[in-house]
Parts: structure tokens; sequence; C-alpha cells
């Protein structure tokens, strides 16, 4: 079974500019994570997408934003870049079903490198 | 989410086993304990998780302190790709909030020498 993939792997920006960024899960997972991890902060939870739903979200600004369509595939969108958002852009994906003991175990991808010039 | 706090860093010699320690004095009855590692250049990736009893799987061990204030990853023998971050994480799988959600801390440094 082929693991989460993300695209791009690397990416450079300037400020002001937005990004997207593409998640693809583990075939049959229906939920989708996001985290972001910076040397200051560690890894923090962005958002969780459940059958096309937002269900979970952190405590980032509203530039932050994502979504997942039917295929469950999932892409975050960052709108006017900080220099701050330079970081490693996680996604992580679960079978997500009602039960939450089916969240025990997370599959990451490799991570985005964001930088923000 | 209740807070865990584990040491910045842990050193270890390779074939030895090693004791990874985690405090979650606040924990409830309904969080389960999580450990994740970060390999370098590389996305967390579970480990094992338990509720009050110890667990083991083909990775590693998961002892559980008593009053659940505590716990302790074992490996059993540290190989040198088990050099890694390790972060111990409480979840709440009770709540709503907890969905696809995990709070990691700075977890712990793990060096082993050859």
């Amino acid at each position: 079974k082929a693991g989460v993939t993300q695209t791009p792997r690397y990416l450079i920006k300037t400020r002001g500019q937005q990004v997207t960024l593409s998640c693809s899960p583990i075939s049959g997972h229906r939920s989708v994570s996001w985290y972001q991890q910076t040397p200051g902060q560690g890894l923090q939870f962005l958002f969780e997408y459940f059958s096309e739903t937002q269900r979970n979200k952190g405590n980032f600004p509203g530039r932050f934003s994502g979504r997942q369509f039917s295929n469950s595939r999932s892409e975050m969108n960052v709108s006017t870049l900080e220099l701050g958002d330079s970081a490693l852009y996680l996604c992580a994906s679960t079978p997500g079903l009602a039960d939450l003991s089916s969240y025990n175990e997370q599959f990451f991808g490799p991570g985005t490198r964001l930088t923000v010039l | 989410d209740a807070k865990t706090t584990q040491p910045n860093s842990m050193e270890s010699n390779e074939e030895e086993p090693v004791h990874l320690p985690c405090n979650h004095s606040t924990i409830s009855g309904t969080d389960y304990i999580h450990w994740y590692r970060q390999l370098p250049s590389q996305g967390p990736e579970y480990v094992i998780h338990g509720l009050t009893s110890n667990v083991n799987n083909r990775m590693a061990s998961l002892a559980i302190a008593e009053d659940r204030k505590s716990s302790t990853l074992i490996l059993h023998r540290a190989t040198l790709r088990d050099a890694a971050v390790y972060y111990c994480i409480l979840r709440d799988q009770a709540g709503g909030t907890s969905y696809g959600k995990l709070t990691f801390g700075q977890g712990t440094i793990l060096t082993v020498h050859p």
C-alpha cells in the first residue's frame, strides 16, 4: 500500500504571495489532518478534514485554509504569506471512522518544506 | 489537552535498552497515552499507545504507572535507526475535539551511540 504523499516537497515563495500544498492520503483513508512544524513552536495541529468537511481546527489565523475532495485528497492554502510561515507542513491520514479509536495511528507524509523570503 | 513532560534529550548505546520517561500528572480518565517518533527528515510515525495496562508491540513496550501519572517507553535493544525525537502525547478519545488531532510537546531527542 502506498503511503501518504505530499507535493511539492520543497517550495520557495515571497512575502504576500499565496501557496497551495497537496496531500494524497493512504488509499481508503477518509481523514486528513494538517500540521505545521517550526523550530520554535514544534508540531502544531492546523485542521482535520473528513468526508470533505472540516471537523476540527487548531489555533491558526484565517489565512490558513484547507479543503478535501471526494477522493479524500486534501489541499491546504496559505494566503498573504509571512516570513513566519516558513515551516515544514505535514499531513497525516487515518481511516477516520466514527469510532475515535481508529485515530490511534496517524500515518504521516514526508512533508512540504515551505520557505518564505 | 492535558500536558506531558519529557526530558529534552537522552543518550544510549547501540543494543542496550532505552527507557524514555513521560510525566502526565493531569491525565484524565479518558486520555490514552500515545507515543510517536520522528526520524531525521521524516514525518512522525506511530510507535505505541495504551490506556491503563502495559502494552507491547514489535517496536517497543509501554509501561504505565498504576496511577497513570507517568509512563515509560521501552526500546529493548536500541539501534542506530532508533535515533529520533520521541513524543509522548495524551489523547482524549471521548470527545469530538480529538478528531484527527495530536497535540505534540517538545519531545525527547534520543541519540544512539555505536
